[in-house]
């Protein structure tokens, strides 16, 4: 079956860190580009970090530049954020979604949400 | 503040015909393709429409795209009740090096 699976949202307290992990079935992974796009409560989407299929390039908003992290591991088709450093702000349903400039995002896993507060 | 702006609300009865707008600039809208997106409540998004006019198969013909200059739209024909969600345009800023949302918009069948 084609799909994202999301893990690794939860609590945490201001200036924790979490890493969020997005598994990969039914497709490709390794040549597939792939994205972080997460949801404040109650407001719009906001795309948050990509990462391209074949060279690897990272790509950051600038809200979470210096603070974030995207990575994947091909041989596990898996995707990875690794955030830092967060910020009540950061609280956010966290979804992955597979695609690129060309595709547009046409797979988003279900979601994990992200809380911080102390 | 996102740099492409949505009308906030959209709204028609079964069967009409609703479209939505998006307003960028040269180095978003301008520059680059435009997707489209409908969040049901509780839900993830779903691609609508890739390459400024293209559906991904599934998706009926009564959602269009277009685009023209700075701007883009998606009309949604014969409006169905199962269309009542958030819409959302997307594309990429080549001057930030950022995908960008837009401001979205919730369209309520009446």
């Amino acid at each position: 079956e084609v799909q994202l699976l999301e893990s690794g949202g939860g609590l945490v307290q201001p200036g924790g860190y979490l890493r969020l992990s997005c598994a990969a079935s039914g497709f490709t992974f390794s040549s597939s580009a792939m994205s972080w796009v997460r949801q404040a409560p109650g407001k719009g989407l906001e795309w948050v970090s990509a990462i391209s299929g074949s060279t690897g390039n990272t790509y950051y908003a600038d809200s979470v530049k210096g603070r974030f992290s995207i990575s994947r591991d091909n041989s596990m088709n898996t995707l990875y954020l690794q955030m830092n450093s967060l910020r009540a702000e950061d609280t956010a349903v966290y979804f992955c979604a597979k695609g690129d400039r060309s595709s547009g995002w046409d797979l988003w896993g279900q979601g994990t949400l992200v809380t911080v507060s102390s | 503040q996102s740099v492409v702006t949505q009308p906030p609300s959209a709204s028609g009865t079964p069967g009409q015909r609703v479209t939505i707008s998006c307003s960028g600039s040269s180095s978003n809208i301008g520059s680059d393709y435009v997707y489209w997106y409908q969040q049901l409540p509780g839900t993830a998004p779903k691609l609508l429409i890739y390459r400024n006019n293209q559906r991904p198969s599934g998706v009926p013909d009564r959602f269009s795209g277009s685009k023209s200059g700075t701007s883009a739209s998606l009309a949604i024909s014969g409006l169905r009740s199962e269309d009542e969600a958030d819409y959302y345009c997307a594309t990429w800023d080549d001057s930030l090096t950022i995908y960008v949302f837009g401001t979205g918009t919730k369209v309520t069948v009446l």
